[in-house]
């Protein structure tokens, strides 16, 4: 099975461009969360969705950070503007209905911004 | 107060040798517990569930502490590919996971 999948896995941009991140989980999760890892902050839970509606958006940064879940087999978080603070890698997991499942991690995307 | 907290390390111990993790949470209400295993720029991977009896896989032990609020990993006979970041993660009921922010693993020859 393809385990949860995202793209791009490496971006650089300039700051103030819009940046799109996207995900496709893992066919048949119930569940699907984006992350921000830092070396200062750690692995931070932005937000996450359960059948595709956002049920805990209070880690999303500010308002320049959206994200959408159109349909159960497809995510996207998108930066506007960006800024350098904004650089980091961003996850997407996917996970089960059950609380007893584990999540499951995407490669990530490697955002720079300059 | 972290939701769930980590000692960051940095462990470092010989090949062969046995090193233990804690990891504490602050929520009652935690239901199911994982550790998690990060490489170097690379994603958290799942390692093993942590079983409230407590469970083993190969050189690995994980504990649950419900009175105590925490969970522990033992890894016997440390190898050099050990060397990595250990996660403890939580879930809820309310559908979240929460992470602690790790503790690096370094195994020398």
């Amino acid at each position: 099975d393809a385990g949860v999948i995202q793209s791009p896995r490496h971006e650089v941009t300039e700051m103030g461009q819009e940046v799109t991140l996207r995900c496709k989980p893992i066919s048949g999760h119930d569940y699907l969360f984006w992350y921000r890892q830092t070396m200062m902050r750690g692995l931070e839970l932005l937000i996450y969705f359960n059948n595709n509606v956002p049920i805990d958006d209070s880690g999303m940064p500010e308002d320049r950070f959206s994200a959408k879940m159109p349909n159960a087999s497809f995510s996207t978080l998108k930066i506007q503007p960006s800024e350098p603070r904004d650089s980091a890698v961003y996850f997407c997991a996917s996970r089960g209905p059950s609380e007893e499942q584990p999540q499951h991690f995407g490669d990530g995307t490697r955002l720079s911004i300059l | 107060r972290k939701e769930v907290e980590q000692d960051p390390g940095p462990f470092n111990v010989p090949e062969g040798a046995t090193v233990a993790f804690n990891c504490t949470y602050s929520n009652s209400a935690s239901q199911s517990f994982f550790w998690y295993r990060q490489d170097c720029r690379k994603e958290p991977k799942l390692l093993m569930s942590v079983y409230s009896s407590g469970n083993e896989d190969g050189r690995f032990t994980a504990q649950l502490n419900r009175a105590s609020q925490y969970i522990s990993l033992l890894i016997r006979d440390s190898k050099l590919s050990d060397s990595a970041t250990y996660l403890c993660a939580v879930n809820t009921n309310a559908g979240k996971s929460t992470f602690g922010d790790g503790t690096t693993l370094t195994v020398k020859p």
